[in-house]
């Protein structure tokens, strides 16, 4: 069975500071997706990365991919208020009996506070 | 908006019964998967469908079924509930998740079992 493990579970922070959340598993995953979920509405997918040690920006956020592909990381600069939600890690199966599977980190609830 | 659709939008129903959750993906779609979402257990991948075909399956109760119609669309049916399968279900649809595509989320159905 693959899992991903995410941490930290619960993030509270003051607005401006920064932040990372780590996104390990065991196994290699042909690329890893991180999502933003808000209440009431579905997953939003935020960036996909595909090769080992790939590094890829979204205005504040840096997402790192492992040079293994087994784990990944963001980074939030400088947080702000509209930056809370849930983050979560996906690793995707390009092989096998699990092609297509998406499977899920249990999450980061990020809390940023004025 | 995503695309997908999902009704009903809230269930309310009673242990032993069984009900069918119902998801459209986004046109073009050929991949529709289901995941139950609760908060100690974090988003679970139950089952996906390609074209019809049944292409991965996760941890999906004996209970539970689920089948990908010629329009696309696609069913979940959970019989002889329990109040543990209480849970959010969303659908999510894509093109082609194992290619690093993005897979979209619908809205979810939040199914209480009393």
């Amino acid at each position: 069975t693959q899992l991903l493990e995410q941490s930290p579970q619960f993030l509270s922070i003051q607005e401006g500071e920064n932040l990372t959340v780590y996104c390990n598993s065991s196994s290699v995953f042909s690329s890893l997706q991180w999502y933003r979920q808000e209440p009431g509405e579905g997953p939003v997918l935020l960036v996909t990365v595909v090769t080992g040690g790939e590094v890829k920006k979204l205005k504040r956020l840096t997402f790192q991919f492992g040079d293994a592909r087994k784990d990944s990381s963001l980074h939030i600069t400088a947080a702000q208020p509209g930056d809370t939600g849930l983050y979560l890690c996906a690793g995707v199966n390009a092989g096998g009996t699990s092609y297509g599977k998406l499977t899920f980190g249990q999450g980061t609830i990020l809390t940023v506070h004025p | 908006d995503s695309g997908v659709t999902q009704t009903p939008k809230h269930l309310i129903t009673a242990t032993g019964q069984r009900v069918t959750l119902r998801c459209s993906p986004r046109s073009g779609d050929l991949s529709v998967y289901w995941y139950q979402q609760s908060l100690d257990q974090g988003l679970q991948f139950l089952i996906q469908y390609y074209n019809g075909e049944e292409r991965a399956k996760g941890n999906i109760l004996e209970r539970f079924s689920a089948q990908q119609f010629p329009d696309l669309h696609s069913e979940l049916n959970l019989s002889s509930l329990e109040l543990g399968d209480s849970a959010l279900y969303f659908c999510a649809s894509s093109v082609d998740i194992a290619g690093g595509r993005e897979a979209f989320f619908g809205q979810g159905t939040r199914l209480t079992v009393v």
